[in-house]
């Protein structure tokens, strides 16, 4: 199979402070990892495209200066959330791909952030 | 914008199949069709995808009409576990990113 984890399952953080969420991909090595973020009621949207060893690729909208993504391995990619604020608590859900582009992603359970 | 037309809601009984429509008229011949559900609270799982013929594995068959307008996914004998928003895409082969839709809400009951 394909799985990917990510951790924590869940968290919940003050305002003003940073939260680092890890995605990984269990049993094959993803070159490139995606990140999504999911508001209630709404559809998944794409926030960045990580390749390992390189900068990340943002979509458009995207602060980069908050949304830090690493990925400095085959199988660790990780997202930091600084300064969170209230909006942005939400379902962090990334995705990894083996192979080349077009290859099938595999998503990983989520992350529920709550910012109070 | 995703680039397919699903309905908002679907009900199956159980034990039935469930046959989940999408459209994509406006699909060019390197994009492929692919199909994920999310179960409530938890990540996309991916169930199939296919380019022009029908495929099927152990979870569902998708059914891509002739012109390619159009796909069906069957899950052939639908699971009160099969309750979730399923999404059709349309991606090109060489590309990455997944445009999600707001998918069809498919509820299975007893």
């Amino acid at each position: 199979g394909a799985v990917v984890s990510q951790h924590p399952s869940r968290v919940i953080c003050k305002s003003g402070t940073s939260v680092k969420i890890e995605c990984r991909s269990l049993d094959f090595q993803a070159t490139t990892m995606f990140w999504y973020r999911q508001f209630p009621k709404q559809s998944l949207m794409l926030m960045a495209t990580s390749n390992e060893g390189s900068k990340a690729t943002y979509e458009q909208g995207v602060e980069k200066d908050k949304f830090l993504i690493n990925h400095a391995s085959l199988t660790l990619s990780t997202l930091t959330v600084t300064s969170a604020h209230p909006e942005d608590s939400s379902f962090y859900i990334c995705s990894a791909r083996r192979g080349r582009a077009g290859e099938t992603q595999y998503f990983g359970p989520g992350t529920r952030l709550l910012v109070l | 914008d995703a680039k397919t037309t699903q309905p908002t809601s679907m009900d199956c009984a159980e034990g039935r199949a469930a046959n989940l429509p999408c459209n994509h008229s406006t699909i060019s011949g390197n994009e492929y069709v692919y199909w994920y559900r999310q179960i409530h609270s938890q990540g996309p799982q991916y169930i199939i995808h296919g380019l022009k013929n029908n495929e099927t594995n152990e979870m569902a068959s998708l059914i891509i009409t002739e012109d390619r307008k159009s796909s069906t996914l069957i899950l052939p004998h639908a699971t009160l576990r099969d309750t979730a928003v399923y999404y059709c895409i349309v991606r090109p082969y060489n590309t990455d990113k997944l445009i999600f839709g707001t998918g069809t809400r498919l509820q299975v009951f007893p």
